[in-house]
């Protein structure tokens, strides 16, 4: 089992451009959650998707983030027209189902960097 | 919504010697407290995790109490190694489903 991939392991962005951000869950893990963490800080939970479905965005900045799951593929986070203070580590984690007190398992994440 | 805090921001003890970081939160319904450890670059990885239907778990140099009462849980490394420095995070599982609340995390330094 490879676990929780994540791709690219980082990212280098000019201000303006757009940012995506991959996400393969582990095998037979069809839930998926998004945290981002700034430099010196917390992990900050974004989004949770299950297939085709999102579940809770209530992380995810109003403006220029949109997440998806889709039926085949990863999943996708995507920064439109990314910002420095997009800069931070990405990560996602994955669940085999709608659980709850259940370890989450982490990829090894994806570091963006706007210049 | 849920909210966690976590005390100190940052420990320095001497190898040997025992570390205690504790967390708060406000959602009485939560019933899932897991520890990550964070090394620099790296992801973070589970090192004890506890339910609220039992009050203490504990798993070799590492222990975590839990007072649902207080709504505050704690986590406790004896006979500190170098290799335990890192920055320590806790968490709180939002019930109904496995999205995660961190706290603010600490970073640990072990002193030889």
């Amino acid at each position: 089992n490879a676990g929780v991939m994540q791709n690219p392991r980082h990212l280098v962005r000019r201000r303006g451009q757009e940012a995506r951000l991959r996400c393969s869950p582990m095998k037979g893990h069809s839930h998926v959650y998004w945290y981002r963490q700034l430099p010196e800080e917390g992990l900050k939970f974004m989004v949770y998707l299950q297939k085709e479905n999102i579940i809770d965005e209530s992380g995810m900045p109003k403006e220029r983030f949109s997440a998806e799951f889709p039926k085949e593929g990863p999943s996708i986070l995507r920064i439109q027209q990314v910002v420095r203070g997009d800069s931070a580590a990405y990560f996602c984690a994955s669940s085999p189902a709608r659980t709850e007190n259940t370890e989450a398992f982490f990829g090894q994440g994806t570091r963006l960097t706007v210049v | 919504g849920e909210n966690v805090e976590q005390h100190p921001s940052t420990l320095s003890v001497q190898e040997g010697d025992s570390a205690v970081i504790k967390c708060t939160y406000s959602d009485s319904a939560s019933n899932y407290f897991p520890w990550y450890k964070q090394e620099l670059g790296k992801r973070p990885q589970l090192i004890i995790d506890i339910r609220s239907n039992v009050g203490e778990k504990k798993d070799q140099r590492i222990a975590v109490t839990l007072n649902k009462t207080a709504k505050h849980f704690s986590l406790h490394i004896t006979e500190t190694q170098p290799e335990d420095s890192a920055v320590y995070f806790c968490a709180v599982g939002v019930k109904g489903y496995n999205k995660l609340i961190f706290g603010a995390g600490t970073r640990l330094a072990v002193h030889p």
